[in-house]
């Protein structure tokens, strides 16, 4: 049971877009700035997509971006493609024991 | 570019000790804080320590008592040390760097992940 609530798959078309949510509490999510959002292809490494909510590392596509309204976090991929296809989890900072905690992974399809 | 790569058995007995090593390149490991991070079937994505050069460490409550992190400069590397392994213990282990405590405590450079099954 993860401490972030993800929706167990989304789907859209290649040119579509879709989006994310990630739900927590005011002691994680939406007490603090700090949410990331990560990618991962199967046997491959997870990568860094956003940071600090709305931040994208260098390198990463501005078909990704990131926003929040109160406990939910949100992650739009805009002009889908093929090679989106892969899970996405969010992390957050939280007040709890633990320095972060995560969501428990999004499925995207790309149809 | 930061790389991160796991090696360690892929196969530990019950109430044996669970070892693995990280090793870091494009980056040196006496800057920031590194992290493991565990994810299996049934629990999903779960924290499990990170330490600092500096000499900063901090555990999971959950698996406190059972975790060590050694730490060898000299080749880049950190590991993870987890005793009294049981079959709860069984996922994939992913090194990571970070929580980044000077932006959003995100982790920007993770390994592969490396499957680990405790079986007997």
């Amino acid at each position: 049971q993860s401490a972030l609530t993800q929706p167990a798959s989304v789907s859209g078309s290649p040119g579509q877009s879709i989006t994310i949510s990630c739900t927590g509490s005011s002691s994680d999510v939406g007490g603090f700035n700090s949410v990331s959002w990560y990618q991962q292809h199967p046997g491959k490494a997870p990568k860094l997509l956003i940071f600090e909510v709305t931040k994208r590392p260098s390198g990463v596509s501005n078909r990704f971006s990131g926003s929040k309204s109160g406990n939910t976090a949100s992650l739009t991929i805009s002009g889908l493609q093929a090679e989106d296809e892969a899970d996405y989890y969010c992390i957050s900072h939280t007040r709890s024991t633990t320095p972060v905690v995560f969501g428990g992974g999004t499925k995207l399809t790309v149809l | 570019q930061v790389r991160l790569q796991e090696s360690g058995p892929g196969l530990v007995k019950p109430s044996e000790t669970l070892s693995l090593t990280c090793t870091v390149s494009g980056g040196s490991i006496s800057n920031l804080y590194w992290s493991w991070i565990r994810q299996s079937p049934g629990k999903g994505l779960e924290w499990i320590a990170y330490m600092s050069y500096g000499g900063s460490t901090s555990y999971n409550p959950s698996l406190k008592s059972r975790v060590t992190i050694p730490v060898d400069t000299s080749k880049n590397q950190f590991s993870l040390k987890l005793n009294s392994v049981t079959a709860a213990d069984t996922a994939v282990y992913y090194c990571a760097r970070g929580p980044n405590f000077w932006s959003g405590y995100e982790f920007d450079y993770w390994g592969q992940g490396t499957l680990v099954t405790v079986s007997s």
